[in-house]
């Protein structure tokens, strides 16, 4: 069965970084995007970006461009987000989630990893 | 980004009770609109893609539909477990999808 795992929580001073994991099992990593969104007071339920694991190409949503990377590493089918000079306004549960095609919608989901970013 | 716009923001009502919610997008986006339901401190779960087709394991309860702009989500015959919040989200844009606000579904 598919399943996503994802790290634990996480808490931030302003400018610091952040890595996310999110372990996939049940499924061929290859044949799917990996989406990242993120559920934020401010802004509810964002997606920010996504990576490409065939290929390891990844684009992210202009309003964190610059301070997101994403990879994977197939040898532990672990895939990290990072995000840096973190604010307030970040703070919030990010979600790792599949998506599948051809109707482009997320069938599953990580748990959600807590970011709190406070001084 | 495309804007989603759900109505209502909150609802209230019965066990055994029809409920609608509606979802608009600024411009039109096809099908491409999905549904998902979220209870507190999980992830959502989809219910509907593709604005009409049911995702394996949802019960038939839950139905939707729609086309372009304007696209509804039907919940008949309310049961406790369907009180949670709902979220449409448009991926004709995909990857760079949005979605609505959210429409937090109470007991009457």
């Amino acid at each position: 069965q598919v399943q996503l795992v994802q790290s634990g929580a996480e808490v931030k001073r302003p400018g610091a970084s952040v890595q996310i994991s999110c372990k996939a099992s049940g499924y061929t990593l290859t044949s799917f995007l990996m989406h990242w969104v993120r559920q934020t007071p401010g802004h509810g339920l964002e997606w920010i970006g996504m990576i490409i694991p065939s290929s390891g190409s990844s684009m992210s949503a202009p309003n964190v461009q610059g301070r997101l990377t994403m990879n994977w590493d197939p040898s532990t089918r672990t895939f990290y987000m990072d995000m840096n000079s973190l604010t307030s306004a970040d703070s919030g549960v990010y979600f790792c989630a599949r998506l599948t095609a051809p109707w482009h919608f997320y069938d599953f989901w990580g748990q959600g990893t807590p970011v709190t970013v406070s001084s | 980004e495309i804007q989603m716009t759900q109505s209502p923001s909150s609802l209230s009502a019965s066990i055994g009770d029809r409920v609608t919610i509606t979802c608009r997008a600024a411009q039109g986006i096809d099908n491409f609109l999905n549904w998902y339901q979220q209870k507190p401190g999980k992830a959502p779960k989809v219910l509907i893609y593709a604005t009409s087709r049911l995702q394996s394991g949802v019960p038939s309860r839950f139905s939707a539909s729609g086309s372009g702009t304007d696209f509804t989500l039907t919940i008949s015959n309310l049961q406790p477990e369907d009180f949670a919040t709902y979220y449409c989200q448009q991926s004709y844009t995909t990857p760079h999808s949005s979605f609505g606000q959210g429409t937090k579904l109470e007991i009457k």
